[in-house]
């Protein structure tokens, strides 16, 4: 069956750097599109970057356009977020997601909590 | 960017009522509309995508519809169950946005 496990959360200092992974298991990795979506206290869905299923095409939104980078490593079943220049607006559980068709999200990972804070 | 809204925020229903939840783009999007179910302290749940086609597993009590810019999701039959918030989301490009989100209970 599907798996998606997010590590990497934590308390973190505005202005610093944090980097989650999404270890994928249980579907054929690399011939799927993968999505970042957040979610911060209370609060609705935020999508917040998407790579292709072989990494060439990325996109972001522009709440974290140029501070974010995503990345996949095929051979290691990873989704990865770098996220830089963190705000205390990022905090949020962040998701990883898997696509059924270009944005559609069918299966969901069960979260980590980013939480950006002196 | 193509915004996302729905109506209304929030609604309470009795069991078994039919329930209907309406998702609107500010422009076009064509049948790009998917809906999720996020339980209390659970992860979102694909419902419909496609605007009307139901997900794998989805109880036949919820359906959708719609095109363009204006959608609608319906719970034939409120079950306690069914409380959660409801997501509606476009697709047709980057950004995927979603609505603001739906509160059912029940009364």
């Amino acid at each position: 069956q599907v798996q998606l496990v997010e590590s990497g959360g934590g308390v973190v200092q505005p202005g610093r750097s944090l980097r989650l992974s999404c270890a994928a298991s249980g579907f054929t990795f690399s011939g799927y599109g993968m999505h970042w979506v957040r979610q911060a206290p209370g609060k609705g869905l935020e999508w917040v970057a998407v790579t292709s299923y072989d990494g060439s095409n990325k996109y972001y939104a522009d709440s974290v356009k140029g501070r974010f980078t995503i990345s996949r490593d095929n051979s290691k079943n990873t989704l990865s977020l770098q996220m830089n220049s963190l705000r205390a607006e990022d905090t949020a559980v962040y998701y990883c997601a898997k696509d059924r068709a270009i944005g559609v999200f069918d299966y969901w990972g069960q979260g980590t909590l980013v939480t950006v804070s002196s | 960017d193509i915004q996302m809204t729905q109506s209304p925020s929030s609604l309470s229903a009795s069991v078994g009522d039919r329930v209907t939840i309406t998702c609107r783009a500010s422009q076009g999007i064509s049948n790009y509309l998917a809906w999720y179910q996020q339980k209390p302290g659970k992860v979102p749940k694909l419902l419909i995508y496609a605007a009307s086609t139901l997900q794998s597993g989805v109880p036949s009590r919820f359906s959708g519809s719609g095109s363009g810019t204006d959608f609608t999701l319906t719970i034939s039959s409120l079950q306690p169950e069914d409380v959660a918030t409801y997501f509606c989301q476009k697709y047709n490009s980057a950004p995927f946005t979603f609505g603001p989100g739906t509160k059912v209970d029940i009364e």
